[in-house]
């Protein structure tokens, strides 16, 4: 089955510790996206790729790191400058843009230890 | 700058009754692209439906329906002899150029609407 596959489900951080989500998708998309999601405050855009070896800011990327090496993947670091780290993370890709429709993965929520 | 507001924060309603989910968007393009997402509890997000600006023609799917205005900037959702398995989070977003070129969309999402189907 073709989907978005994201681990952890559950991950926890102690201060001062920089922690990678994995996103890897079997779809053969070229766009990728992680986005936040905050209790009641809908999505927010943190990077997205749209080519191998490529990707851009959103409106929150400070404080997280990516990369998309590979096609398939691509990885979130949040890093220790992010000091408000709790939230669900959603990763997310389409064919080519974000006009189009976007396939989702189910999301690994980080908490803070 | 665009924006997605979706006002009803949470909606109950009993089994069997119809219910509306209002997005009101802002754009200043004439090109834009308009989503409606469901995110269950299991937490991924499902695509409902996409709509381009150029396509007013309101939509229907089985219990689902779509009312597309440009005149009053609304794209709303209703759901039609809802269910408890409708029971989820649902996301307006809207999509317009980044660029003139028209190769980098922006996708912003409206904050989401609690819904709850009661037996």
């Amino acid at each position: 089955d073709g989907g978005i596959t994201q681990s952890p489900k559950y991950l926890f951080r102690k201060e001062g510790q920089n922690v990678t989500l994995s996103c890897e998708q079997n779809l053969n998309h070229d766009a990728m996206y992680w986005y936040r999601q905050d209790p009641g405050q809908g999505l927010r855009l943190i990077y997205y790729s749209q080519i191998v070896n490529d990707f851009q800011k959103g409106d929150i990327a400070e404080g997280y790191s990516v990369s998309r090496e590979k096609k398939e993947s691509f990885p979130l670091t949040v890093t220790s400058a992010q000091k408000n780290p709790t939230a669900f993370y959603l990763c997310a890709s389409s064919m080519y843009r974000s006009n189009e429709k976007l396939f989702f993965g189910s999301g690994t929520q980080l908490s803070v230890l | 700058a665009q924006k997605v507001t979706q006002a009803q924060t949470e909606i109950s309603v009993v089994e069997k009754e119809d219910v509306t989910l209002d997005c009101v968007y802002e754009t200043r393009d004439t090109t834009y692209y308009l989503f409606w997402y469901k995110q269950p509890p299991s937490g991924e997000l499902v695509f409902l439906i996409r709509r381009n600006s150029f396509d007013e023609q309101n939509e229907i799917s089985g219990r689902y329906s779509w009312n597309f205005q440009k005149s009053t900037s609304s794209f709303n959702f209703t759901i039609t002899a809802s269910q408890v398995v409708d029971s989820a989070v649902y996301f307006c977003a809207l999509s317009e150029a980044h660029n003139s070129g028209g190769s980098n969309y922006k996708l912003t999402f409206g904050k989401g609407t609690l819904l709850t189907v009661n037996p």
